[in-house]
């Protein structure tokens, strides 16, 4: 069965300062997907990043970059030099390629709460 | 380009009365994904649909909990005999067909309470 694990509750920094959010997953497919969605209080999920289990190579996109590693089962998300509209919870989330050739639902962490402090 | 839309936002009813929730996905998925999102978790997978086809519905958390799409357009999630515990936020994603049929969009989601 697939899970995925936010270890962090809750985290909070100043604003400026750099905050990595951890995510670790299990999962027995070969071919896999994962996911970074931020949930601001609005309540609407924003999609992040993508990663599929074939491409370990790190991304970047502005402030925000991303880690995965097979090796440990991790896929973590870096925010440099943050600001307060980072405040959000933030989840990471897997799934597993579906039987249709396509991947099913997400299997959600249970979220990271960020507060950026001004 | 408008996202998913998801109707009402908000749902106050009593214990035992039915609740029907839509959801208008982005045009041209051909997935969509019924999730519950409770206070403090993360969403919980519930059913999806490739264009009318219901292909995964051993989720629902109960009998009480249909779905539907029946012209591969928008889709109704039903909750009959609703109870307490059924207190929640229901989100709706759609994603686009293949290659990028992985990639889940959400709505803003529909807050029940059930008093």
């Amino acid at each position: 069965a697939q899970k995925v694990t936010q270890a962090q509750t809750e985290i909070s920094v100043v604003e400026k300062e750099d905050v990595t959010l951890d995510c670790v997953y299990e999962t027995r497919d070969t071919t896999y997907y994962l996911f970074w969605y931020k949930q601001p209080p609005s309540g609407e999920l924003v999609f992040l990043i993508r990663r599929n289990s074939f491409d370990e190579q790190n991304e970047i996109s502005g402030r925000y970059s991303w880690n995965f590693q097979k090796s440990t089962s991790s896929f973590n998300f870096t925010i440099t030099a943050s600001q307060v509209v980072d405040s959000a919870v933030y989840f990471c989330a897997l799934s597993e390629a579906g039987s249709g050739g396509g991947a099913d639902g997400l299997t959600f962490g249970k979220g990271t709460h960020l507060i950026i402090q001004p | 380009d408008t996202g998913v839309s998801q109707d009402p936002r908000h749902k106050i009813t009593k214990r035992g009365q039915n609740v029907t929730f839509r959801c208008d996905p982005i045009s041209e998925h051909n997935r969509l994904y019924w999730y519950r999102q409770t206070l403090g978790q993360g969403p919980e997978f519930l059913t999806y649909f490739q264009n009318e086809a219901q292909l995964e519905k051993s989720r629902l958390l109960s009998d009480r909990f249909s779905a539907e799409r029946p012209k591969g357009s928008f889709s109704t999630l039903e909750i009959q005999r609703t109870e307490q515990g059924d207190s929640a936020m229901y989100l709706c994603a759609s994603s686009p067909p293949f290659p990028y049929q992985e990639t889940q969009y959400f709505g803003p989601g529909t807050r029940l309470l059930v008093l």
